[in-house]
């Protein structure tokens, strides 16, 4: 089956800066990949996604990235904010079975102002 | 719009015990699911319905039940709670597989 893995588990950065948090999954048939942000107490957001046949992708500060060669994808925060603080979640979709959603194990990202 | 509605938020039961977790949504959403979160575990799925009276297992289903009867409902029953289903639970739901969830705000289970 798919196995995602994430990296790194915690990051910690100052505010302004940038945070990479990247992920590789195991099977080339995933077509779909979303990240999610948690914040504490709170259920995952979905907050920026991409398809197979797109390289890159920007909302405002979040961009992600997908090398589908290479089986890795990356979530780009620009510009960090104490807001931004929270876990990220990445995941990978296989279409044509429901239950094929893989979650990578979260990044803590800590926004030091 | 409620989006996806789950209750109760925190809740502590006795080994032994049954007791349903609700989840109910207003997006018209075919697909919803459920998931527990536990500490360097991620997000495990336990359930999952394609649609009105259509279910089937995820990963981790032993000691879960759930049915669909309608499309706006999907609960999660603890049939006997034990200790080792400490955790918290997620509900979800998607237009379809190849969009993104929307998560419910989690209920946090404790089985003492």
């Amino acid at each position: 089956g798919e196995n995602v893995e994430q990296h790194p588990s915690t990051l910690s950065v100052q505010e302004g800066d940038s945070a990479v948090i990247k992920c590789t999954y195991s099977d080339s048939a995933s077509n779909y990949f979303p990240w999610y942000k948690q914040e504490l107490g709170k259920g995952p957001q979905l907050i920026i996604d991409i398809r197979s046949n797109v390289g890159e992708k920007k909302d405002q500060r979040i961009a992600v990235t997908l090398n589908k060669t290479a089986k890795h994808f990356s979530l780009h925060i620009t510009e960090t904010q104490p807001e931004d603080s929270a876990v990220y979640f990445c995941a990978a979709i296989v279409s044509g079975g429901y239950q094929k959603v893989t979650f990578g194990i979260g990044t803590k990202l800590q926004v030091i102002p | 719009n409620a989006g996806v509605t789950q209750t109760p938020k925190f809740q502590v039961l006795k080994t032994g015990q049954s007791m349903t977790l609700q989840c109910a949504q207003d997006m018209n959403h075919e697909y919803m699911s459920w998931y527990r979160q536990d500490p360097g575990m991620g997000l495990r799925l336990i359930h999952y319905s394609v649609g009105a009276g259509i279910t089937d297992q995820g990963e981790v289903p032993n000691g879960y039940n759930v049915s669909r009867s309608t499309t706006e409902d999907f609960p999660l029953r603890l049939l006997s709670a034990a200790p080792s289903q400490t955790s918290v639970y997620f509900c979800a739901s998607s237009a379809d597989i190849n969009y993104g969830y929307t998560f419910g705000s989690g209920t946090r289970l404790t089985v003492v």
